[in-house]
């Protein structure tokens, strides 16, 4: 079965440093994981996407995410944390068919001024 | 571009009635997912349609049901709704036959139970 862990339940960081948002995956092949943010009483938008290409993967609003097989993890990061990044971001993995999401229980992300 | 449609945004019932939730995917979209995110958390899926078929089944009660029509659109029926069906509905839908592995969502549908 497949599942994602998000260690973190709140992340708190200032505004203009380093975002890291952490997310370790279970799955019994190698899996489509995938990082999506919901600004609140909003949808949930598509951040990146890793689909067995390239291990480090570039998304929107310069986020990126590293699949590490050994640790198997799927972190997301950001160099520059900006105050419209405040939100909450849910790592999520795929099964084989893509019949289906497992969603992690979430990171809200606190951006002080 | 064309995102997925969901309506209605809220909808405000009572216990033990009915409601209809509609979802209008990507054009083109021949696949639905519809997903169930209660206060405070994380998304649950609840079953899928992939050319009106259901595809897969996750945590959907028996009191709710769903179908996909022709135009790819789907339904998801709720009845005898308790307190605890209120939730965000989230509708995604994607391209299988692409073996696209991206599910776009929807902005929600907001049931609050009284």
């Amino acid at each position: 079965a497949q599942s994602v862990t998000q260690l973190d339940s709140h992340v708190s960081v200032s505004e203009g440093t380093p975002v890291l948002l952490r997310c370790n995956y279970s799955s019994s092949y190698s899996p489509s994981l995938f990082w999506y943010v919901q600004h609140p009483n909003k949808g949930l938008q598509l951040l990146l996407k890793y689909t067995s290409a390239a291990t480090l993967v570039k998304g929107i609003n310069g986020f990126e995410a590293e699949f590490k097989k050994s640790e198997t993890s799927f972190h997301l990061t950001k160099p520059s944390a900006h105050m419209s990044d405040a939100a909450e971001y849910f790592c999520v993995v795929s099964d084989r068919n893509f019949n289906k999401f497992y969603f992690g229980s979430g990171t809200k992300l606190n951006v002080k001024p | 571009a064309a995102g997925v449609i969901q309506s209605p945004r809220h909808l405000i019932k009572e216990k033990r009635e009915t409601a209809t939730l509609k979802c209008y995917p990507i054009p083109r979209h021949d696949t639905v997912y519809w997903y169930q995110q209660g206060p405070g958390q994380d998304p649950q899926f609840l079953i899928s349609f992939y050319e009106k078929m259901q595809s897969d089944k996750g945590s959907i009660p028996d009191r709710f049901s769903a179908q996909q029509f022709s135009d790819y659109h789907s339904e998801l029926n709720m009845s005898s709704l308790e307190l605890g069906d209120s939730a965000l509905y989230f509708c995604a839908s994607s391209l299988e036959r692409e073996r696209t592995d991206t599910q776009y969502f929807g902005p929600g549908t907001r049931l609050t139970v009284l």
